[in-house]
């Protein structure tokens, strides 16, 4: 059960939008529309960013978007501010109900 | 308002044995999947178990099958978490969590540090 890849950096200036990109198959991020992102600061649980690919949970900024091509997914970020300094993961369902997420990205606000 | 409070963790010697507790609030267990995920320091996060709403599918990423098993009480509305045959890459931060409808874990527990060593 291999983790979906991630970059394990992005970075970017505030103002500015960066996109991470999470690639899986045909068996978990290709096969289902239930794609999610997390957001985790050090020290802190995760919390939900973007479920089924490109919805917002009530309370998650519309900076933050999700979309899908094929086997990969993207979290972008628009108008970068300095609290979005966190680390991010990736995860999809996976066929026999199990879930699978990414290895995570860093990111850096310069 | 929906809690996850989490307990049990611990320090543990290879082979032994740790119970993991997540007492919900705010909402039943009867009408959410739930899930167990950890992140060994360090490191990703890692999904390790998931639970269906009746308690009737249980669901484990391999490294644990035969080891872990999940469960939860809906009288006393706690989700559970017993390993066995603890292994020193078992070390971790334990999170449980509830899923939306759509396999996002919408809440989190706060984490239990579980530790595997001699």
């Amino acid at each position: 059960q291999s983790a979906l890849t991630q970059p394990a950096s992005v970075s970017g200036s505030p103002g500015q939008s960066i996109t991470i990109s999470c690639t899986g198959t045909s068996s978990d991020i290709g096969g289902y529309m239930y794609v999610s992102w997390y957001q985790q600061h050090p020290g802190k649980a995760p919390k939900l960013m973007i479920f089924e690919v490109d919805n917002r949970p009530s309370g998650v900024s519309n900076r933050f978007s999700g979309s899908r091509s094929g086997n990969t997914a993207s979290l972008t970020i628009s108008d970068l501010q300095a609290e979005d300094e966190a680390d991010y993961y990736c995860s999809s369902f996976r066929s026999g109900d199990t879930v699978i997420f990414g290895g995570g990205t860093t990111l850096t606000v310069l | 308002e929906v809690q996850l409070v989490q307990s049990g963790g611990g320090l543990v010697q290879p082979g032994g044995s740790l119970r993991l507790s997540c007492a919900a609030s705010g909402f039943m267990l009867t009408t959410d999947w739930m899930a167990w995920v950890r992140q060994a320091p360090g490191k990703g996060l890692e999904w390790v178990a998931n639970i269906n709403k009746d308690g009737s599918r249980k669901y484990y990423v391999d490294s644990v099958k035969g080891r872990f098993t999940i469960s939860k009480d809906n009288a006393k509305n706690v989700l559970y978490l017993q390993m066995n045959s603890l292994r020193a890459e078992d070390t971790a931060l334990y999170y449980c969590g509830r899923y939306l409808g759509a396999f996002s874990l919408d809440y989190w527990g706060q984490g239990t540090l579980v530790s595997v060593s001699s």
